[in-house]
């Protein structure tokens, strides 16, 4: 099955700095990958996604970009606010049973936003 | 669309009981996830169906865990007997399919204790 590696597992930066967060994948067929915000007490919430055929795409100040060959992808964030403060999962959709596809997330990184 | 429904929020039993989780996932949608979320262990995905049926349940902790989508709107996951091990949030999330090119939608959680 799949199998996604996520670092770092906690990641502090100053307000205004960028902060990137990386994942791994094991299997070559999963075709889309997204990334979720999840903050304290809430449920995770899908900020960005991509595409097994794109190699980057941004929103704001949000992006992500992917390398199938060596099978990464990462998140990047541009100029942090304290409101960025939560804990990311990046996830990779890979075939299972009977034609369906199933999600594998990362173990999280838990991203502080000093003010 | 109220986004996908979970009851009860809190739970809060004694071991030994049987404990009943409720979701009720976004109109159209013909996959659902169940996932259980610890410090611990992260996200781990502990079944899901599509078009209502059981697809993979090898995330399962062991057969005090059973889980039913007896149609198109409602699913259940029960532990009985339940055990203080099993205190976690649990959360059912749902999506179309499109061949696993889509946003998985998570509700709220159900926060279960087990004392």
């Amino acid at each position: 099955g799949e199998n996604v590696e996520q670092h770092p597992s906690t990641l502090s930066v100053q307000e205004g700095d960028s902060a990137v967060i990386k994942c791994t994948y094991s299997d070559s067929a999963s075709n889309y990958f997204p990334w979720y915000k999840q903050e304290l007490g809430k449920r995770p919430q899908l900020i960005i996604d991509i595409r097994s055929n794109v190699g980057e795409k941004k929103d704001q100040r949000i992006a992500v970009t992917l390398n199938k060959t060596a099978k990464h992808f990462s998140l990047h964030i541009t100029e942090t606010q304290p409101e960025d403060s939560a804990v990311y999962f990046c996830a990779a959709s890979s075939p299972g049973g009977a034609g369906s596809y199933q999600l594998t997330f990362g173990k999280g990184t838990k991203l502080s936003v000093i003010p | 669309d109220a986004g996908v429904i979970q009851s009860p929020r809190h739970e809060v039993t004694e071991m030994g009981q049987e404990v009943t989780l409720r979701c009720k996932p976004i109109s159209g949608h013909d996959y659902l996830f169940w996932y259980r979320q610890t410090m611990m262990r992260g996200l781990e995905l502990l079944i899901y169906f599509n078009n209502n049926v059981p697809i993979d349940d090898s995330g399962m902790p062991e057969d005090r865990f059973s889980a039913k989508m007896p149609n198109a709107s409602f699913s259940t996951l029960k532990i009985q007997p339940s055990e203080p091990r099993d205190s976690a949030v649990y959360f059912c999330a749902s999506r179309a399919g499109l061949a696993g090119i889509s946003e998985q939608y998570f509700g709220p959680g159900t926060r279960l204790t087990v004392t």
